[in-house]
């Protein structure tokens, strides 16, 4: 298995611009997780999905943060526009929710994001 | 709700010599436990978990952790620590009812383990 695949693995922009992350979550799992690392907070949940619907959204930011997850194999999160204070690694993470041998979430490779 | 303490922010020991990371955590209800690793430039990787049983656990790479249930601690230990052992520690809790879990991880605040040669 390829794991969680996170693309772009970098992305400088400019203040203002739109940024979309993408995450392709491990086949046959039901959960999906957007966290956000920096050296001040660090590692925060965003949102997660279980089976393609959001269960919790209380970690994003504020409205300039949107996540969606259209089917069970893809997942983005958006920021528009973008402030320099959102620059960080932002990680995916996939489960599969309700097995038995307790909730291993694994992680992508993150993506790690840059605002001017 | 649950909280995570991961009591040593910075842990710097000399290669072969033991380690502990400690971790204690508060929850109204039982949990799982999980201890997470993270090498510079990457993601998260699982070391290892609690799920029920014997309370000692072992991982990989060496390294085992002892669920304590009265004292409510998950603290993390390597009889002899290598270079490649440098990297950001986690603590995690997620609640459990029966046999499954559910809700969110919960994560402490990390520990960074530095090894000097």
């Amino acid at each position: 298995d390829a794991g969680v695949i996170q693309s772009p693995r970098h992305e400088v922009t400019e203040m203002g611009q739109e940024v979309t992350l993408r995450c392709k979550p491990i086949s046959g799992h039901n959960s999906l997780f957007w966290y956000r690392q920096t050296m001040m907070r660090g590692l925060e949940l965003l949102i997660y999905f279980n089976n393609n619907v959001p269960i919790d959204d209380s970690g994003m930011p504020e409205d300039r943060f949107s996540a969606k997850m259209p089917n069970a194999s893809f997942s983005t999160l958006k920021i528009q526009p973008s402030e320099p204070r959102d620059s960080a690694v932002y990680f995916c993470a996939s489960s599969f929710s309700g097995s038995l041998t307790g909730e291993t979430q694994y992680f992508g490779p993150g993506t790690r994001l840059l605002v001017l | 709700a649950q909280s995570v303490t991961q009591l040593d922010s910075q842990v710097p020991v000399f290669e072969e010599a033991p380690v502990e990371l400690r971790c204690n955590y508060s929850s109204s209800v039982s949990v799982y436990l999980f201890w997470y690793v993270q090498y510079p430039n990457q993601g998260l990787q699982l070391l290892l978990k609690y799920l029920s049983g014997s309370t000692l656990v072992k991982g990989i790479n060496g390294f085992e952790a002892e669920f304590n249930k009265s004292q409510t601690s998950f603290h993390l230990r390597k009889p002899s620590v290598h270079i490649s052992d440098t990297a950001e520690y986690f603590c995690a809790v997620i609640p459990r009812a029966g046999g499954t879990s559910y809700g969110k991880l919960t994560f402490g605040q990390g520990t960074i383990l530095t090894v000097h040669p």
